[in-house]
């Protein structure tokens, strides 16, 4: 069954440097989302992403962060310059299609600001 | 705004017992109701969702959620435990007039004790 994948697996980084979380969807879907899990909290959602823009945001993705879909396949998450409350666990998710009802989720990233 | 509460942060049952892992909502309008499930270092499962018709779901693993319109209740059950049902959960609620509008609850750890 195909799955969404993602990589690192784990990243630490260093305060104020920049990060690119990378994932690839399922081959044949269209819509994108980052979700952000800070360690024993809620999970929370950061942007969709549609037709190669940004469809909707929360209040959570600032200037700070940005997405792309660079090629056919991968769709990257970058923090221009982390924060010690960056640190947290990042899943990608995907769906064919705005008829979909479920996401299908990624394995996440750990990202790690020191 | 529509939300999703986990009353419970942990829920402890012992193998062979039945479990039920609670979860209440708000919105308006009729809802789109999820479970996921988070194993150690994983990313999340679909476990189940209610979109319409029978109240009662039943998804992977052998659990099953009952829809409780007067209640706004979307519990999560499975009659007896196994100790590798040991994990997160967490309860989601999506707009289904919008995709991107998919909020999580808080989660509920779940641990089952031989």
């Amino acid at each position: 069954e195909p799955e969404v994948t993602q990589t690192p697996s784990h990243q630490v980084t260093q305060m104020g440097q920049e990060v690119i979380l990378r994932c690839v969807p399922i081959s044949n879907h269209l819509y994108f989302y980052w979700y952000r899990q800070i360690l024993g909290q809620k999970v929370e959602f950061l942007v969709s992403f549609y037709n190669n823009e940004i469809s909707e945001k929360s209040e959570i993705f600032d200037d700070q962060f940005s997405v792309e879909r660079p090629d056919g396949s991968n769709f990257t998450l970058k923090i221009r310059s982390t924060k010690l409350e960056d640190s947290a666990m990042y899943f990608c998710a995907s769906i064919p299609s705005k008829y979909t009802d479920t996401q299908y989720f990624g394995p996440g990233t750990r990202l790690t600001v020191l | 705004a529509q939300s999703v509460a986990q009353p419970e942060d942990q829920v402890n049952v012992a193998e062979g017992n039945p479990l039920t892992v609670k979860c209440t909502y708000s919105v308006s309008g009729n809802p789109y109701l999820f479970w996921y499930v988070q194993y150690p270092n994983r990313g999340l499962q679909f476990l189940l969702k209610y979109i319409t018709g029978d109240n009662l779901v039943k998804g992977s693993y052998g659990f099953e959620a009952e829809f409780n319109k007067s209640q706004t209740s979307f519990h999560l059950k499975k009659p007896s435990a196994l100790v590798s049902d040991s994990a997160l959960y967490f309860c989601a609620v999506r707009d289904p007039l919008n995709n991107n509008d998919m909020r999580f609850g808080a989660g509920t750890r779940l641990t089952v004790k031989p």
